[in-house]
């Protein structure tokens, strides 16, 4: 069975600070990866994902994940966060073949951005 | 396009107690999950529906809790009698098809004492 894994549980940046959130999955098979973010008082929304090609993916607001199939990670970076950016991100993984809204979740990662 | 919606936000019952959980999906969506969070911990896949079908139940924990579909458009799950291992955050998400992205709903907040 899969799993996922995102090193920090908490993450407390300034603003204009860079960011970059840990993720590691344990599947030796193809697999579809993705972030989710939920802010305070929202549902999980869908900020990028991962199907094949460029291993560098562009989401919305301004966030990008790289995919190192040899590392089995799919970091989340973004060169400069803002306060309205505090939430909780997730890290998915979903294994190739099944369907993609079928999903196993790393812990999560509370982002906290002071003004 | 209305999201995916999920009833009641928050729900408060005693062990040994019945509730029922509610998701609508987004129109057309005939792809449907449930989820649960349950307290530090990550978030969980229970089960997969297709249309009214029940694709894949791996997740489900025990046979406490019963998920429906009729008709293939919202579903329920019902949890009966609940534990207090139950309390948790249930999230629904809902998909057009097998290889198109999952929309999530806000979740519901079981709190069982």
């Amino acid at each position: 069975a899969q799993s996922v894994s995102q090193h920090n549980h908490h993450v407390i940046l300034s603003e204009a600070a860079s960011l970059e959130l840990g993720c590691n999955y344990s599947y030796g098979g193809t697999v579809n990866l993705f972030w989710y973010v939920q802010y305070p008082g929202q549902h999980l929304q869908l900020l990028l994902k991962y199907f094949s090609g460029d291993p560098l993916v562009k989401g919305i607001k301004g966030f990008e994940a790289e995919f190192i199939k040899s590392k089995f990670s799919f970091n989340l970076r973004k060169p400069s966060v803002q306060w309205s950016d505090t939430a909780e991100y997730f890290c998915a993984v979903n294994a190739g073949g099944t369907s993609y809204g079928k999903l196993t979740f790393g812990q999560g990662t509370i982002l906290t951005v002071h003004p | 396009e209305a999201g995916v919606t999920q009833f009641p936000s928050h729900s408060v019952i005693e062990k040994g107690q019945t509730v029922t959980l509610r998701c609508d999906p987004i129109s057309g969506h005939d792809n449907l999950y449930w989820y649960r969070r349950v307290m530090g911990k990550e978030i969980k896949f229970l089960l997969h529906f297709v249309k009214e079908s029940k694709q894949d139940e791996s997740g489900m924990p025990n046979n406490r809790f019963l998920a429906e579909r009729t008709g293939g458009t919202y579903s329920t799950l019902k949890v009966q009698p609940a534990e207090l291992e139950d309390s948790g955050v249930y999230f629904c998400a809902s998909s057009r098809n097998l290889n198109t992205e999952a929309f999530f709903g806000q979740g519901t907040r079981l709190t069982v004492v």
